[in-house]
């Protein structure tokens, strides 16, 4: 079975720092990794995916995840982060083939000063 | 494109009674569908995979019995909590698989089993 760890389960900064969230994954085989944001009050969106091909995924609104298989990671980044991204971040993972339901790490809160 | 509703988006039941959770894919069709269940200010756990005309598969430790899957058609799944207590009062998500193996999420459905 899968198991995802997210290591920060609270991250408070300031506008327009650096953002870097960190995912790690345990399976053996073939994963799809996925990273989700709730907004508060909002449903589950879809912020990138990996499935296979370029290890460096870019998704909406800036951000960006690195897959390194080696070390079984799939970090978060963004490089100038917005008060609008104060949200929990969830990390993903299922099997390749996309036919098994997801493994979720505990998420991450993030909150954004402005 | 790629919307999950869900309805109810909140319920209040009295233990003991049935209560019916509906999720629908409104602009595809998807063979696979996921219920997952959100505790306050933690993950998302994956409850069971329903699948078009066939059997629900459930996840270790869920109550098949309990928790009822309906996947009537290739936009509808059906959840129904039977016998509701106040420990399955959560937050429901379910989410449908579109092409390319990317799980899209509904809104969820609030339960309060008094």
């Amino acid at each position: 079975a899968q198991s995802v760890s997210q290591h920060n389960h609270h991250v408070i900064l300031s506008e327009a720092a650096s953002l870097e969230l960190g995912c790690n994954y345990s399976y053996g085989g073939t994963v799809n990794l996925f990273w989700y944001v709730q907004y508060p009050g909002q449903h589950l969106q879809l912020l990138l995916k990996y499935f296979s091909g370029d290890p460096l995924v870019k998704g909406i609104k800036g951000f960006e995840a690195e897959f390194i298989k080696s070390k079984f990671s799939f970090n978060l980044r963004k490089p100038s982060v917005q008060w609008s991204d104060t949200a929990e971040y969830f990390c993903a993972v299922t099997a390749g083939g996309g036919a098994d339901g997801l493994t979720f790490g505990k998420g991450t809160h993030l909150i954004i000063q402005p | 494109g790629a919307v999950v509703s869900q309805h109810p988006s909140w319920v209040i039941c009295k233990s003991g009674t049935s209560v019916k959770i509906e999720c629908r894919s409104l602009d595809f069709q998807a063979t696979t569908m996921f219920w997952y269940r959100q505790f306050p200010k933690q993950s998302l756990m994956l409850m069971a995979t329903s699948n078009e005309g066939s059997k629900a598969t459930y996840e270790q430790g869920v109550e098949k019995d309990k928790f009822l899957i309906n996947h009537a058609s290739l936009t509808l799944s059906t959840l129904t909590v039977t016998s509701a207590h106040p420990e399955d009062s959560s937050f429901y998500i379910c989410s449908a698989t579109g092409l390319g193996g990317t799980q899209y999420f509904g809104p969820g459905t609030r339960l309060t089993v008094l």
